[in-house]
């Protein structure tokens, strides 16, 4: 059974850093690119950044371009989210999801995110 | 990057057939076939039910299918079920190697 469990949110003041991780198991975890999609509350999702199997291939989306920086450790099975110069605007739920076919065919339960002072 | 266009909300009832349009542009949508259909009800994470246009991953019902038709994508759900009152978003593969969401859809089965 795929299990992805996020973790590392929490609430964190403007300008800082939070890292986030994301525990794959279930499947082999160095087949699949992976990626981070976020939520805030009652609106809808916004895709992050992925990265592919081998880190060769990254993207961002334009509104965290710069400040947050997606890796992976396929010996751990774990995606992780570096996220500095943390905004307002950040504050979401973060999935963790696995790539098939250009689909996120599994989610994780997500962790909060909150920027505030 | 900006959202690809869904409508805001959709209603049927019971057994009725609805369908959900996701326009992009010929960047996105028109561009490729791998736009992808999610399902999320309140509190939970969302579920993938179609992906690459048109496939269905094992164990989603076949009253969901997918199409596409230059820059708009469509999600059919037809024999509406109560079960099936949930939000619904688009994702499409993008020229910039990105993808990008459509701003969801409220299904209300009334």
């Amino acid at each position: 059974e795929v299990q992805l469990v996020e973790s590392g949110g929490g609430l964190v003041q403007p300008g800082k850093s939070l890292r986030l991780s994301c525990a794959a198991s279930g499947f082999t975890f160095n087949d699949y690119a992976m990626h981070w999609v976020r939520q805030v509350p009652g609106k809808g999702l916004e895709w992050v950044s992925s990265i592919n199997w081998n880190t060769v291939d990254i993207d961002y989306a334009d509104s965290v371009k710069g400040r947050f920086t997606i890796s992976r450790d396929n010996a751990k099975s774990s995606l992780y989210l570096q996220m500095n110069s943390l905004r307002a605007e950040d504050t979401a739920l973060y999935y963790c999801a696995k790539d098939a076919h250009f689909a996120c065919d599994f989610w994780g339960q997500g962790t909060m995110v909150t920027v505030s002072s | 990057q900006s959202a690809l266009t869904q409508p805001a909300s959709v209603s049927g009832s019971p057994g009725q057939s609805i369908t959900i349009s996701c326009t992009g542009t010929s960047s996105d949508v028109g561009g490729y076939n791998f736009v992808s259909w999610y399902q999320q009800h309140p509190g939970k994470a969302p579920k993938l039910i179609i992906y690459e246009v048109s496939n269905r991953p094992s164990g989603i019902s076949n009253r969901f299918s997918g199409s596409k038709s230059g820059n708009t994508a469509s999600l059919t759900i037809s024999g509406l079920q109560a079960e099936d009152e949930a939000d619904y978003y688009c994702n499409s593969y993008t020229s910039s190697n990105t993808r990008v969401f459509g701003g969801g859809t409220k299904v209300t089965v009334l």
